[in-house]
């Protein structure tokens, strides 16, 4: 199976910060990675696909980057609605497998 | 308007079965591969059972695999999983979802496992 090791698993930034977070695979997922945003109480919400396509609806002010077994989630300019846990998913091979997630809280 | 509706969860004891069921509108759900996806209290996500558009595909986690059973009904837009055999571990908010492009999630429904 493939691993996903996500981090930070928690990070505390202020509104306007420039925020990455890392995913980083066990072995080679070409660019099958997504992105996925979770608010509290809400069900995950799809922000990149494919390492780096933006989601329909999705602010440019998120982008994605990466590609073999080291990828990146950036959140340009962080604005108060970012408040949430971000989850990456391989999806290259079965199982599928999500990282462990990262806990993005204001400053 | 696209929604994913699930339901069958509740409080059920080690070693007994339950059955979800994910009801969809608003979209050709034919057209989907469609997933379950957990999450513990408190915890990540885990991916349990895709299954293929028209059913003859399936694959499960080795967490699940030969406890748990996807299935679909495309003329009744419907997913199912039949979960056997339950442990503790399951216990968890269980959503359906395309987990694809098109991205489309319900609103998730409790199992508790638990004597």
């Amino acid at each position: 199976d493939i691993q996903m090791t996500q981090s930070p698993s928690f990070l505390s930034a202020s509104v306007g910060d420039r925020v990455t977070i890392n995913c980083k695979a066990s072995q080679n997922i070409n660019r099958y990675l997504n992105w996925y945003q979770q608010k509290l109480g809400e069900a995950p919400k799809l922000l990149i696909y494919n390492a780096n396509s933006l989601q329909t609806g999705i602010p440019s002010r998120f982008s994605g980057s990466g590609s073999g077994t080291d990828f990146t989630l950036t959140i340009s300019s962080l604005q108060p609605e970012d408040v949430a846990t971000y989850f990456c998913l391989q999806h290259n091979s079965w199982p599928r497998t999500f990282g462990g997630g990262t806990k993005l809280e204001l400053k | 308007e696209v929604q994913l509706v699930e339901s069958g969860g509740g409080l059920v004891q080690p070693g007994r079965s339950l059955k979800l069921s994910c009801a969809a509108s608003g979209f050709t759900f034919s057209n989907y591969y469609m997933a379950w996806v957990r999450q513990a209290p408190k915890k990540g996500l885990e991916w349990v059972a895709t299954i293929s558009t028209s059913g003859s595909r399936t694959y499960y986690p080795d967490s699940v695999k030969g406890r748990f059973t996807i299935s679909r009904d495309n003329a009744k837009s419907s997913l199912y999983l039949q979960m056997n055999s339950l442990k503790s571990e399951d216990t968890a908010t269980y959503y359906c979802a395309t987990l694809n492009t098109v991205d489309y999630w319900g609103q998730g429904v409790m199992v508790t496992v638990s004597s």
